[in-house]
């Protein structure tokens, strides 16, 4: 059973650079993957945020970038606002029409 | 516009069926890759389902056998069937247009409670 790792919480001050990451429980992560990032705010719909690795969704603000460092897809904010505090998924595709979400990380801008 | 309106969730006790709606606008729902995704309350999010826009499906483990995704193209809707439910199936479920394998536009997802 693949499992997609994220840390459970992060913390950042504002202004300041986080990344967050998403790796496999056995194995690397690469561009076959199709890392994508999501954003979401208690009680609302996911926002997408990355797509294929390091692809920004329209509307996304450049702060946010996508990458592959070392073994694991990685979520990098340059700047972090008050209004990034959110719940951040990855997925990674798995191959054969199958998903896969990482547990989410959890960040505080404080 | 690109617009999803989930319905059908509700209260459902274990081993009941339910069937879910996704409403598409904005765009053909039979050219599009279509997904669920659920989210157990205060949980993360689980990819359930995809269907292509060939008609190819695909699941996740923890729902082979009991879920069924389908489309409608006259009606320009998705739907998911649920059978066997189990309280861990208890979520609320985002019908979700997936393109360039990206979850692109998300739902606002209904709740579906699993418990007698």
């Amino acid at each position: 059973q693949t499992v997609v790792t994220q840390e459970p919480s992060f913390s950042v001050s504002p202004g300041g650079t986080v990344t967050l990451t998403c790796g496999l429980s056995s194995g690397s992560v690469s561009t076959t993957h199709y890392a994508s990032w999501y954003q979401q705010t208690p009680g609302q719909a996911p926002r997408t945020l990355i797509y294929t690795t390091n692809t920004r969704s329209s509307g996304v603000p450049d702060r946010f970038s996508g990458s592959i460092l070392g073994n694991k897809a990685a979520l990098t904010i340059t700047g972090a606002q008050s209004d990034d505090e959110s719940d951040y998924y990855c997925v990674l595709h798995m191959g054969s029409g199958i998903w896969v979400f990482g547990g989410g990380t959890k960040l505080t801008v404080l | 516009e690109v617009q999803l309106v989930e319905s059908g969730g509700g209260l459902i006790q274990p081993g009941g069926s339910l069937r879910l709606s996704c409403a598409a606008s904005g765009f053909t729902v039979s050219y599009s890759y279509m997904s669920w995704v659920r989210q157990a309350p205060g949980k993360g999010l689980e990819w359930v389902s995809i269907i292509y826009s060939g008609g190819n499906t695909y699941y996740a483990d923890s729902v082979k056998g009991r879920f069924t995704i389908s489309r409608d193209s006259s009606k320009n809707t998705v739907y998911l069937q649920m059978n066997s439910l189990r309280g861990e199936d208890t979520a609320v479920y985002y019908c979700v247009k997936t393109r360039d394998y990206s979850f692109e536009y998300w739902g606002q997802g209904t709740l579906v409670t699993v418990s007698s």
